[in-house]
C-alpha cells in the first residue's frame, strides 16, 4: 500500500546543530508539504513543493530549507537549530487534483535543547 | 492574508448530545477540508467540501460549507466517546492545494 513516512520519529538535538528530517511518500504525488504543530497555533506551513526542483516558502520558513531532487522525498533541514524550533513536524502530500485532500505522515517530535 | 478561526477551541460534551463546531475564514475560498487528530497521532482526512452548499456526512459527523458567509460547520449527532479528538478545518489558501489551518477544536465526549 502507498504511504508517507517520516524519520526519525523522535529527535533531541542541541542549539546550533544542523538537523535534517526525512519525508518519503510512495503515492507518486507531485505536491509535498512541511508543517509544524504547536499548541495554540494549529498547523503552520513551513515549505512546500509542487514537483521536482520546485520549492516554495510557507508562512514560517525562516531557519528552514528544503530541496526536491525526486518525486518521493522532501527533506526538511534546520540550518542551525534553535529552541523555538522545538515542535512536532508533519509532512504531507497530495496529487494536486482539485478534489484532493492532503495525506499526512506520522510526525517527528523534535526537541532542541 | 487568509485567516481561519474555529470555535469553540475546547468542547466538553456528554454522550448522546448534539453539537456544532464552527469554522470561519477571512477571504474567498471554495474549498474547505476537515481533519481529525487523535492524541499523539497524525491527521486523518474527514471531509473535502468543494462548493457552496456542499454537505457531506459520515456516521455521526456532518460537514457543510457556505462560501458566501465564509463559514463551515461540523455537526456532531448523538456523540460517543470514540469521537473524542481534535478537529481541524483548513481552507485552500489560493495557491494549488496550499492549506491554511484553524487552531483546532479539542472535543472531549464524557460517558
Amino acid at each position: 500500500d502507498a504511504e508517507i513516512t517520516q524519520s526519525p520519529r523522535h529527535k533531541i538535538t542541541e542549539t546550533g546543530r544542523q538537523v535534517t528530517l526525512a519525508c518519503h511518500q510512495t503515492w507518486n504525488h507531485n505536491n509535498m508539504f512541511w508543517y509544524r504543530q504547536d499548541l495554540g497555533h494549529g498547523l503552520r506551513l513551513i515549505h512546500y513543493s509542487y514537483g521536482v526542483q520546485d520549492t516554495n516558502k510557507g508562512e514560517v520558513s525562516d531557519g528552514y530549507s528544503v530541496s526536491r531532487s525526486n518525486t518521493e522525498d522532501l527533506p526538511l533541514t534546520l540550518e542551525s537549530a534553535a529552541s523555538s524550533q522545538t515542535s512536532v513536524y508533519f509532512c504531507a502530500s497530495s496529487s494536486g487534483g482539485s478534489q484532493e485532500t492532503q495525506y499526512f505522515g506520522p510526525g517527528t517530535r523534535l526537541l532542541v535543547l | 492574508e487568509l485567516k481561519v478561526e474555529q470555535n469553540p477551541l475546547f468542547l466538553s460534551m456528554q454522550e448522546g448530545k448534539n453539537y456544532t463546531i464552527y469554522c470561519n475564514y477571512s477571504t474567498t475560498s471554495d474549498r474547505l477540508y476537515w481533519y481529525r487528530q487523535d492524541p499523539g497521532k497524525s491527521l486523518e482526512s474527514l471531509f473535502v467540501l468543494l462548493s457552496n452548499g456542499a454537505v457531506k456526512q459520515e456516521g455521526r459527523l456532518m460537514a457543510s460549507l457556505d462560501t458566501k458567509a465564509r463559514l463551515s460547520t461540523l455537526h456532531i449527532t448523538a456523540a460517543v466517546h470514540d469521537l473524542s479528538a481534535t478537529y481541524f478545518c483548513a481552507v485552500d489558501g489560493g495557491a494549488t492545494n496550499k492549506l491554511i489551518f484553524g487552531t483546532g477544536t479539542l472535543l472531549a465526549v464524557q460517558p
